[in-house]
């Protein structure tokens, strides 16, 4: 079946630091990706999605580039602010349309 | 916009009783929804998936006979956790998405759920 794998545990850095966070994927089917970001207390929200082999997406500062070849998406920010301190996970949407499978998350703390 | 709001927040339920959680869907057609949950120092596990007009599909591990999913209409969906124990605790997540061809999956912000 489908399967996601992150940089697992805890990311602690200097605010104003580049940051990327590992995704890699495993699936039989044509790959769409995702990462979610979850504030503490709050719902997950879309960060970032794609299908595109090698096309860099942004959003809020944030990007990645689904590279089919390495089957990974991984998500870096240039320069990282006291606020993106949350936990993100990368997902996949493989065989079912429907069906998201989850990596295990990794938590990201930006100290001042 | 699109939202989901997810109730109760929080429950705290005694071991070997039920406890339901809903989703209500604003702003959009939850034309399929599924049920996560979130364990202590885990990721999210995918309990079911439910389509309008379509059967539950139960993932394995998860049975219909221990979290009864109902999604009557396309706003509205709520899954019961039945003879809750220990194991069972945990943050469970609803997620909708509509079926206009729209890839993004709405989140509610979660029941979590306390059994003792």
């Amino acid at each position: 079946g489908d399967s996601v794998t992150q940089t697992e545990g805890l990311v602690t850095l200097t605010k104003g630091l580049p940051v990327m966070l590992n995704c890699t994927y495993q699936t039989t089917y044509s790959p769409f990706l995702f990462w979610y970001v979850q504030h503490l207390n709050e719902a997950p929200k879309l960060l970032l999605k794609s299908s595109t082999d090698n096309k860099r997406t942004e959003h809020q500062g944030f990007y990645a580039t689904l590279h089919k070849s390495s089957s990974s998406f991984h998500l870096q920010k240039s320069s990282v602010q006291l606020s993106d301190s949350a936990l993100y996970f990368c997902a996949l949407r493989g065989g079912s349309f429907n069906k998201l499978t989850f990596g295990a998350g990794t938590r990201l703390a930006v100290c001042p | 916009g699109a939202l989901v709001y997810q109730y109760p927040r929080r429950t705290i339920c005694k071991s070997g009783t039920s406890m339901r959680m809903e989703c209500q869907a604003v702003g959009f057609q939850a034309t399929s929804v599924a049920w996560y949950r979130q364990s202590p120092q885990k990721t999210f596990e995918l309990i079911a998936l439910s389509t309008v007009n379509s059967a539950i599909k139960y993932e394995q591990n998860f049975t219909q006979e221990k979290f009864p999913i109902s999604h009557p209409n396309l706003s509205f969906s709520s899954m019961t956790v039945l003879n809750a124990y220990l194991e069972d605790r945990g943050l469970y997540l609803c997620g909708a998405r509509d079926g206009q061809g729209r890839t993004e999956v709405f989140f509610g912000k979660g029941t979590r759920l306390t059994v003792v």
